[in-house]
């Protein structure tokens, strides 16, 4: 059955780093998504992506954050320079256009971020 | 902003028995609603949903119930079993966000299904 894989499951970093979060969708999906859960709190929506560019972005997904399809495979989430509260699970997800009215989004195991 | 508000955030229930998992919304544009189940160490996974014009839909022993006039639904799981132990988030679709339509999220209920 085809799934969302993500990579590094786990990532530490220091503050002020740069983290590179990695996705790969499932092949036929058009519509592709981040989310983050600071521990203890609710699913939160970061960026959704379509047609190689940013559909809309949340008020988190400030200027240190971008996302990008590089190879048509993989979709990254960029940190430019990590901040304590960044510390989170991040999930990636995806979707078929075919599923529009019903938005079933298919999710990965997502990447534990840690940043000290 | 509790657009959607999961109140109990831990049930207990025998095996065997139903569980009732709650969930009230806000937001009485919101015309989709997914439950998802999340195992630890998991993403969360896709379990069953409801468009805002029905009332019930049912697959397997999952049974969801929408009143949109009290905002509410409920995911039914019967009969009840360990494997079922788990975190169920409710979400909501999002239409004003276009075609993108962005989940909002419950803060989940911690379901242990006791042998």
């Amino acid at each position: 059955e085809p799934e969302v894989t993500q990579t590094p499951s786990h990532q530490v970093t220091q503050m002020g780093q740069e983290v590179i979060l990695r996705c790969v969708p499932i092949s036929n999906h058009l519509y592709f998504y981040w989310y983050r859960q600071i521990l203890g709190q609710k699913v939160e929506f970061l960026v959704s992506f379509y047609n190689n560019e940013i559909s809309e972005k949340s008020e988190i997904f400030d200027d240190q954050f971008s996302v990008e399809r590089p190879d048509g495979s993989n979709f990254t989430l960029k940190i430019r320079s990590t901040k304590l509260e960044d510390s989170a699970m991040y999930f990636c997800a995806s979707r078929t256009q075919g599923a529009l009215a019903k938005n079933i989004q298919y999710f990965g195991a997502g990447t534990r971020l840690s940043v000290l | 902003d509790q657009q959607v508000k999961q109140n109990s955030p831990s049930l207990s229930v025998q095996e065997g028995r139903i569980s009732i998992l709650n969930c009230d919304y806000t937001n009485s544009m919101f015309d989709y609603f997914l439950w998802y189940k999340k195992y630890p160490a998991e993403g969360p996974t896709f379990l069953i949903s409801i468009s805002s014009i029905k009332d019930k839909n049912e697959d397997g022993r999952f049974t969801v119930f929408l009143n949109k006039s009290a905002k509410h639904l409920s995911l039914h799981i019967v009969p009840s079993q360990p494997g079922d132990s788990a975190v169920y988030f409710c979400a909501a679709s999002d239409p004003n966000a276009g075609n993108n339509r962005k989940l909002i999220w419950g803060l989940g209920t911690s379901l242990a299904v006791n042998p």
